[in-house]
């Protein structure tokens, strides 16, 4: 069973470029999360969705930044216009629905955006 | 407000030597506290959870222990060792509608040779 995969692992882009980080939870999980870590920073949640529907998003910047989790197909943060302060690690989490009994949540290995 | 806070923010420590850290939280209402370990370059893993009933779990040499009544939070490493370097990681489940994770900002251990 493999686990969390984000990819790309790195990506540099321009600024005013798309950035789009992709997220295949593992296998069974039907939650992703989204959190931003800037360098020597903790984690900061940014998204929260189940397939096809954003259950909290109050940690993502107003404008640029939209996740989705599709029906079919990995989870998708897309960040237009990027700017150098976007630059940062980017982590995606999966889990099965949260309960009183089951709150972990698994992470990928992340994806480090550098704006140049 | 719903805030988990961690001190100290880093530590640097002998191999060999332990330490404990500290968590605070403010979260309500509660469901459990998780601790995590997230080396360099790497997304966080799990090392223990507690529930509002537990006061003390083990994992190893790593101890964490809860007290619901203060909501404080301690994670206790014995016998450190280089590998133990790493940001640690306190989460606590905020138990509404929609469960929610609430993250500290990390202890960044140091461990020395």
């Amino acid at each position: 069973n493999a686990g969390v995969m984000q990819n790309p692992r790195h990506l540099v882009r321009r600024r005013g470029q798309e950035a789009r980080l992709r997220c295949s939870p593992m296998k069974g999980h039907s939650h992703v999360y989204w959190y931003r870590q800037l360098p020597e920073e903790g984690l900061k949640f940014m998204v929260y969705l189940q397939k096809e529907n954003i259950i909290d998003e109050s940690g993502m910047p107003k404008e640029r930044f939209s996740a989705e989790f599709p029906k079919e197909g990995p989870s998708i943060l897309r960040i237009q216009q990027v700017v150098r302060g976007d630059s940062a690690a980017y982590f995606c989490a999966s889990s099965l629905p949260l309960t009183v009994m089951n709150t972990e949540a698994f992470f990928g290995q992340g994806t480090r955006l550098t704006v140049v | 407000k719903n805030q988990v806070e961690q001190s100290p923010q880093s530590l640097i420590i002998l191999e060999g030597k332990n330490c404990t850290l500290q968590c605070n939280y403010t979260v309500s209402p509660f469901s459990n506290l998780r601790w995590y370990k997230q080396d360099t370059g790497r997304g966080p893993v799990s090392l223990t959870i507690m529930t509002f009933s537990e006061n003390t779990k083990s994992n190893g040499r790593y101890t964490a222990t809860l007290d619901a009544d203060t909501k404080q939070s301690s994670l206790h490493i014995t016998a450190s060792q280089l590998s133990d370097s790493a940001s640690y990681i306190c989460v606590v489940t905020r138990m509404d509608s929609n469960y929610q994770l609430i993250w500290g900002a990390g202890t960044k251990l140091i461990i020395k040779p």
